[in-house]
């Protein structure tokens, strides 16, 4: 069965280090996204891809970045963690024809000391 | 761009009760609306969508419902039962090309009381 999972699912990380979080997905969606939840926030979008090579930035991008190398990966990366970069991240994916369907990852929580 | 507004933030239901959320929208491009429900501790998954072309759509105990003229959608659980307790989110899609955009509400904490 298609799938989308990330990686790690937990992780704990210092201030100032570099992090990155995997997402993977097998249903060949052209969109992809990462999205943070916080409370009182609901689900808040940093970057987004709708293909190889295309990257774009959300509401939330400052401190992250992507690169979409393939169809199945987005990576996420926090350039030099903060603490306010604690949360727990979303990633999703949809196809280009049903745009609006995203089908979500298991998530990855993140904390930053 | 576009903007979603839901309401209430905590909704408290006893079992059997029906369970009614709202949301606003404001750009009247915006034509797909999804709603999502996530479980404590899961992620969020689709429930049931509605595209602008209808105004109202159910699936057993759930139904939607759109009114383009006011730019407002609303999520109906009838019959709730525990484990319709999670956080609910609507969306709106707003279309420009290659370059649309979802846009989530805040979320209801919805808590169905046995």
């Amino acid at each position: 069965d298609a799938e989308i999972t990330q990686s790690p699912r937990h992780k704990i990380t210092e201030t100032g280090r570099q992090v990155t979080l995997a997402c993977h997905q097998t249903w060949n969606h052209n969109n992809m996204f990462w999205y943070r939840q916080d409370l009182g926030h609901g689900l808040r979008l940093i970057h987004y891809s709708y293909g190889v090579q295309d990257t774009n930035k959300g509401e939330v991008s400052d401190g992250y970045s992507v690169s979409r190398s393939n169809t199945e990966d987005l990576p996420l990366t926090l350039e030099s963690a903060a603490s306010s970069q604690t949360s727990v991240y979303f990633c999703a994916s949809s196809s280009r024809a049903t745009r609006g369907t995203q089908y979500f990852g298991p998530g990855t929580r993140l904390l930053v000391l | 761009g576009e903007n979603v507004e839901q309401h209430p933030s905590t909704l408290s239901v006893q079992e059997g009760d029906s369970a009614v959320i709202k949301c606003t929208y404001s750009d009247s491009a915006s034509n797909y609306f999804p709603w999502y429900k996530q479980e404590l501790g899961k992620r969020p998954q689709l429930i049931i969508d509605i595209r602008s072309n209808v105004g109202e759509k159910k699936d057993q105990r759930i139904a939607v419902t759109l009114n383009k003229t006011a730019k407002h959608f609303s999520l109906h659980i009838t019959e709730t039962q525990p484990e319709d307790s999670a956080v609910y989110f609507c969306a709106a899609l707003t279309p420009g090309g290659s370059n649309y955009k979802l846009t989530f509400g805040k979320g209801t904490l919805l808590t169905v009381n046995p």
